[in-house]
Formats: C-alpha cells, structure tokens, sequence
C-alpha cells in the first residue's frame, strides 16, 4: 500500500518563529489533507490540497503531486499551534485515507 | 449542532470484555471510519462504511466488530479477542468520493 513519511518527526520553536513540515508519499494520490491534533486529542481540518497552494491566515500548504510531496508552512507560530500535524492520502473514490506518523510541534513563549 | 459524537470519552474494561464505542454524525454523510492511535503515533484504519448495510476491514481489523445499520450511525465493539485494546479510538465520516474527511472527539478505552 501507499506510505506517507513526515518530517521532522518533531520540531521546538520559539514563538514567533516561521516553520515547514514535510509530507512524502510513494504513489500518485488524488486525496491528499492535513490536520492539527491539539493536546486533547481533537483532530481539525487545516487543507485539502491533492494538488496546488493553499493559505489560511499563518498557515499555507502546497503539494506537487507530479513529485509526491506536500509541503505545510506555519508563520508568526504561537503556543496555541502546538500539537501534531497529519498529512493524511488517499486514491480516487472513497477509499480511506492512509495517515503518516506526524510531525509533533511545541511553540515556547 | 452539526457534527461527530463520540461516547464514551473514557472507557475501561476488564480483560476477556467486550466494549462498544458509540459513533453518531449528523451531517448527512456516505462514508464513516474507524481509526486507532496509539501513543506517538499516526491513526490506523480499523473499518470503513461507504453505504448503509456495507463494510470493509481496514488494516488492523482483527478483534474488531462493526454495523452500519443506519446512515447516522457506525458503532464499534471491541471484541476480547484484540489481544492490545488500549488506546484511542476516532471515528470519522466524509461525503465519499476523496471528500474532506471529519473527526469526532475520540474515546480513550482502557483495559485495566
């Protein structure tokens, strides 16, 4: 099946500092998200982006599904952006998504 | 409001029990999941439902048991035959067809 690896698997910044997570897969995918999972444990929707740039507020994520990586960058961090980031793939269809291991971010004041 | 409802948030079991994890949407998707976390690490798929009446196994199926009796629901019994059961649990549900997937809150089970 499909593999995902991220990098780094964790990351420490000082707030205020800029950041970039990386996604790779091993196969052409069609379904490609991110999420943020905070210390409770919630899982939240940041992009679905199979291909292409997108930008919310300090974060902006772009994939390049030709060379099977995305890309996830945090400006201006802040405490609250602490937690674990996903890359999460899919083919076409429904079939489900297959997750990486994350990348485990700590912002510090 | 709209969403994924998880119950319970925590849960233990004594062992050779078996344990159901509730999963309720009411946003009118196709498609749920279940997924497993453990500690440091990434979620792993247990079942998945495209329709009402129809499951697959994921990768880590075994001591796992589903129905998908109705499009709201997609309940999951964790049997005594899964030999590691403590963990988290995360349901999700998606319109299908490589929609934005949705998650629920979780639930923390475990085996005391």
């Amino acid at each position: 099946g499909i593999q995902v690896e991220q990098s780094p698997p964790d990351l420490i910044l000082q707030e205020g500092a800029n950041s970039t997570l990386r996604c790779n897969f091993s196969d052409s995918v069609n379904n490609l998200q991110w999420f943020h999972q905070n210390p409770w444990g919630q899982l939240i929707n940041l992009f679905y982006i199979p291909s292409g740039t997108k930008q919310n507020g300090r974060l902006s994520a772009t994939t390049v599904a030709t060379e099977r990586y995305s890309l996830l960058y945090i400006s201006s961090s802040q405490t609250t952006d602490s937690g674990v980031y996903f890359c999460a793939v899919g083919y076409s269809g429904n079939t489900p998504l297959v997750f990486g291991k994350g990348t485990r971010l700590s912002v510090i004041a | 409001d709209g969403g994924i409802t998880q119950s319970p948030k925590y849960l233990f079991r004594k062992e050779g029990q078996n344990v159901t994890l509730s999963c309720e949407q009411n946003l009118n998707h196709d498609a749920m999941y279940w997924y497993r976390q453990d500690p440091g690490q990434g979620l792993r798929l247990i079942y998945y439902s495209q329709i009402v009446n129809d499951f697959q196994k994921g990768d880590i199926a075994e001591g796992y048991s589903v129905s998908r009796e109705k499009k709201e629901s997609f309940p999951l019994t964790v049997t005594s035959a899964q030999k590691n059961p403590t963990a988290f649990y995360l349901c999700a549900s998606s319109p299908g067809r490589g929609n934005t997937i949705y998650f629920g809150e979780g639930s923390w089970l475990t085996v005391v």
